[in-house]
């Protein structure tokens, strides 16, 4: 069965460094998302891809972050400046849309450190 | 907005009994409902939804959840529960605007004891 696939599964970073998060959707969806979950919380909306553009984004989604489909398989996550507060299991999902299918598919997650 | 709402932070069931995980909704509209499952150390996998139709719906791994319009709750059942099904349970609301992004409740960790 398809998956969703995400890199690294850790990733350890200073304080002000630039990460980039990668993420491969299940091959013929066409919505991609980020979510991140803080160690303890629920689970947070980042931003909502489609056609190229973003869709939606959430207060969390300043301008430090960006998001890219550079190859039409890959969707990246990019933080160019991680504060301490950027620690968290980022979620890469995908959705294939139409009448009933709506759910998302996610990805293992990325476990963000930055110390 | 768009909300769930999940009031117990822990259920605790012994093993063959049936099990419930509570969640109760607040929505403008219909409501398209989710629950997910996460595994220690794994993402979230979708166990099933409501979009439409019959009120109770069969998902993965024996689990169903009933959608109660009256009482704006889509609570997770399983007649009899497995020691494997322990884990962190997630509902989630479909949000309505243009794109779909998921609202999650905060979570219900399910301890099954053999």
């Amino acid at each position: 069965e398809p998956e969703v696939t995400q890199t690294p599964s850790h990733q350890v970073t200073q304080m002000g460094q630039e990460v980039i998060l990668r993420c491969v959707p299940i091959s013929n969806h066409l919505y991609f998302y980020w979510y991140r979950q803080i160690l303890g919380q629920k689970v947070e909306f980042l931003v909502s891809f489609y056609n190229n553009e973003i869709s939606e984004k959430s207060e969390i989604f300043d301008d430090q972050f960006s998001v890219e489909r550079p190859d039409g398989s890959n969707f990246t996550l990019k933080i160019r400046s991680t504060k301490l507060e950027d620690s968290a299991m980022y979620f890469c999902a995908s959705a294939k849309q139409g009448l009933f299918n709506y759910e998302q598919y996610f990805g293992p997650g990325t476990r963000l450190t930055v110390t | 907005a768009q909300s769930v709402a999940q009031p117990e932070d822990q259920v605790n069931v012994a093993e063959g009994n049936p099990l419930t995980v509570k969640c109760t909704y607040s929505v403008s509209g219909n409501p398209y409902l989710f629950w997910y499952v996460q595994y220690p150390n794994r993402g979230l996998q979708f166990l099933l939804k409501y979009i439409t139709g019959d009120n109770l719906v069969k998902g993965s791994y024996g689990f169903e959840a009933e959608f109660n319009k009256s009482q704006t709750s889509f609570h997770l059942k399983k007649p009899s529960a497995l020691v494997s099904d322990s884990a962190l349970y997630f509902c989630a609301v479909r949000d309505k605007s243009n794109t779909d992004k998921l609202i999650f409740g905060t979570g219900t960790r399910l301890q099954v004891f053999p």
